[in-house]
């Protein structure tokens, strides 16, 4: 039979618009914070990353901002393509090797 | 470059049985770590080889799980005896780790799906 597991959040978006994913994270000490993308069939790929000493980074067609008074992290993907369908994981350094992770995001970009 | 190679990339066994997952990380990487993925806990960190020594197996879930890595370009997961709760996506992921480096990117492999029936 079919399991029951979580259900993950999800986020629909319109091809072209600008998409906001959004994560908490658990530990005020992490210094480090990294954003995975995860295709299906896939194993998770780096997009984005960025260090406790700043609150904002951007790479090609992504943003990552980062507030620590409220833990929180953000990816905003601009002109989001049918590519970026995945789910988006934010982790958590946790101390030289280990990652946390989040429960990750959906999201289903429609045509 | 080839990326993270693991093997199978599906595995469909008995309760019981005993199984075997392989993993060949990046050339030149001296971190290796292995994930399990579940609907229910996402990714969990299993155990943590750096220069072929294990240094964190804190996730291992029990005596029934097994890693291995030995030498720089192989390491093997084993479970003995399988049990249908250890269904499961794992992933093996590899890294260099260098000295004053509080973290360095890990590259993921592509997973193998287990199912025990």
């Amino acid at each position: 039979g079919e399991s029951v597991g979580l259900h993950l959040p999800t986020l629909s978006v319109q091809e072209g618009d600008n998409s906001i994913i959004n994560c908490a994270y658990s530990n005020s000490a992490s210094d480090y914070f990294i954003w995975y993308k995860q295709e299906s069939g896939k194993g998770p790929q780096f997009i984005i990353d960025i260090r406790s000493n700043m609150d904002k980074r951007q790479g090609q067609r992504v943003t990552v901002l980062l507030n620590k008074t409220v833990k929180h992290l953000s990816l905003q993907i601009a002109a989001t393509q049918p590519g970026d369908s995945a789910v988006y994981f934010c982790a958590e350094n946790q101390g030289d090797y280990k990652l946390s992770f989040g429960a990750g995001t959906t999201v289903t970009v429609r045509a | 470059d080839a990326g993270v190679i693991q093997s199978p990339r599906h595995e469909v066994t008995e309760m019981g049985q005993e199984v075997t997952l392989r993993c060949k990380p990046i050339s030149g990487h001296n971190s290796l770590f292995w994930y399990r993925q579940t609907m229910m806990r996402g990714l969990e960190l299993l155990i943590y080889f750096n220069n072929n020594v294990p240094i964190d197996d804190s996730g291992m879930p029990e005596d029934r799980f097994s890693a291995k890595m030995p030498n720089a370009s192989f390491s093997t997961l084993k479970i003995q005896p399988s049990e249908p709760r250890d269904s499961a996506v794992y992933f093996c992921a590899s890294s260099l780790r260098g000295s004053g480096f509080t973290y360095n990117e890990q590259f993921f492999g592509p997973g193998t799906r287990l199912t025990v029936l």
